[in-house]
């Protein structure tokens, strides 16, 4: 059964500091990893990766995948309060469903 | 920015009601999904739908469930019978292949069931 895995559950961090989310995966031929921010409703999408050790970055995040170890990770630079969410990771093996994690709540107080 | 949007937004009904969850897909995307998350829980895959046809679901996607593209926008899920279970928010997504990224699912705003 594919099951994505997600560390750690929850997480409490100050304004400013850097957290660094992980997630393990196991999908049947697998294609892609996708992560998500959920904050009140509707998962909003932040990256897809498919390739290994190549970095995506959206302004202070960050996403890399190991396709031999089969785990990525988030990174949050200089985290602010607006940062404050779930964050969720899925895998697929493309244009099928997407296999989430339980997801990291993430809070960051000021 | 083209998104997906669902209604209604909230829907409270009584155990064994129909219900109807409608959502409009990103037009020209071609494959479709539900997922639901039960408060507290993580996000899990009920059916998706390519080419006016059930392509996937789950062991939860029972006969109670059933989904239709009844026209060239529209994607609904209807639950038959309602069941206290079956509270939970209800999220609608959309992909495309052949764009840049195909595998990426776009969520709606998803619509809270509540069933009493």
């Amino acid at each position: 059964e594919d099951k994505v895995v997600q560390s750690p559950l929850s997480l409490v961090v100050h304004e400013g500091d850097t957290v660094t989310l992980n997630c393990s995966y196991e999908v049947t031929n697998f294609r892609s990893l996708l992560w998500y921010k959920q904050e009140k409703k509707a998962p909003t999408f932040l990256f897809m990766l498919t390739s290994s050790g190549i970095e995506k970055k959206s302004g202070r995040l960050s996403s890399i995948l190991d396709k031999k170890e089969l785990f990525s990770i988030l990174n949050i630079t200089a985290t602010q309060t607006g940062d404050s969410a779930i964050y969720l990771c899925a895998g697929t093996s493309g244009n099928t469903p997407l296999v989430f994690g339980k997801g990291t709540r993430l809070s960051v107080i000021a | 920015e083209p998104e997906v949007t669902q209604t209604p937004s909230h829907q409270v009904t009584q155990m064994g009601q129909e219900v109807i969850l409608r959502c409009v897909p990103i037009s020209n995307h071609l494959y479709f999904y539900w997922y639901r998350q039960i408060l507290g829980q993580k996000v899990e895959f009920l059916v998706s739908f390519y080419n006016n046809e059930i392509s996937e679901k789950s062991e939860i996607f029972d006969d109670q469930f059933s989904v239709e593209r009844p026209d060239g926008s529209n994607f609904t899920l209807k639950i038959r019978s309602t069941k206290l279970e079956d509270s939970a928010m209800y999220f609608c997504a959309s992909s495309s292949p052949g764009l840049g990224m195909p595998d990426t699912q776009y969520f709606g705003p998803g619509t809270r069931l509540t069933v009493l």
